[in-house]
């Protein structure tokens, strides 16, 4: 069964540093996803993306942020100069969206930990 | 904005037992609502998607039901084993306009079932 895929699955970082998280969404799906979820609180929507460009974003997603679809399988979330806060589990989600039909399918996550 | 909140925030009962969780939302112009369930330190795994013109969607022993006007979801668990312990979680998804939507997320249910 088609699934998402995401590398690291775990990531540490320092401070200030730029991360690089890799997504890799089910291979017919058109509309990409992240979400990130604090330790022990909600999952939070970050940033929607549709034939390569954002199509949405939330309050969390600011310049330190960037999305991109390099090539045709991969979908990739950087933090530019990362912050302690930034210390999180990033999932990464795809969907058909295929007549109205927009389920969505997470990937496995990958733990992000800032020094 | 969506606001969702799930009750009971805990639950844990004994194997066997037929259980109701709650989800109530305060936008009602959702399009669909999705149940996930959560495996601690892991991935999302959609259990049910129901159309906000749908009233009821089942899989297996699970049946969710969705009254958009009052803002509610119940998910209903028939004949509970210890391998339905997990955190369940209920999301709504609202059109934004821009054709890719994020979903809003509950805080969940953290279920046990005991053997």
């Amino acid at each position: 069964e088609p699934e998402v895929t995401q590398t690291p699955s775990h990531q540490v970082t320092q401070m200030g540093q730029e991360v690089i998280l890799r997504c890799v969404p089910i291979s017919n799906h058109l509309y990409f996803y992240w979400y990130r979820q604090i330790l022990g609180q909600k999952v939070e929507f970050l940033v929607s993306f549709y034939n390569n460009e954002i199509s949405e974003k939330s309050e969390i997603f600011d310049d330190q942020f960037s999305v991109e679809r390099p090539d045709g399988s991969n979908f990739t979330l950087k933090i530019r100069s990362t912050k302690l806060e930034d210390s999180a589990m990033y999932f990464c989600a795809s969907s058909l969206r295929l007549a109205g039909n927009n389920e969505q399918f997470f990937g496995p996550g990958t733990r992000l930990t800032v020094l | 904005k969506q606001e969702v909140t799930q009750i009971p925030a805990a639950l844990s009962v004994p194997e066997g037992e037929n259980l109701v969780l709650n989800c109530s939302f305060t936008d009602s112009a959702i399009y669909n609502l999705q149940w996930f369930r959560q495996d601690p330190g892991k991935g999302l795994t959609s259990l049910l998607l129901i159309q906000s013109s749908q009233r009821e969607q089942t899989s297996g022993r699970l049946n969710a039901s969705l009254d958009k006007s009052s803002g509610r979801s119940t998910l209903y668990i028939a004949a509970s084993q210890p391998g339905d312990s997990a955190t369940y979680l209920c999301a709504p998804g609202v059109f934004s306009g821009g054709g890719a939507d994020g979903l809003t997320f509950g805080k969940g249910t953290h279920l046990i079932i005991q053997p």
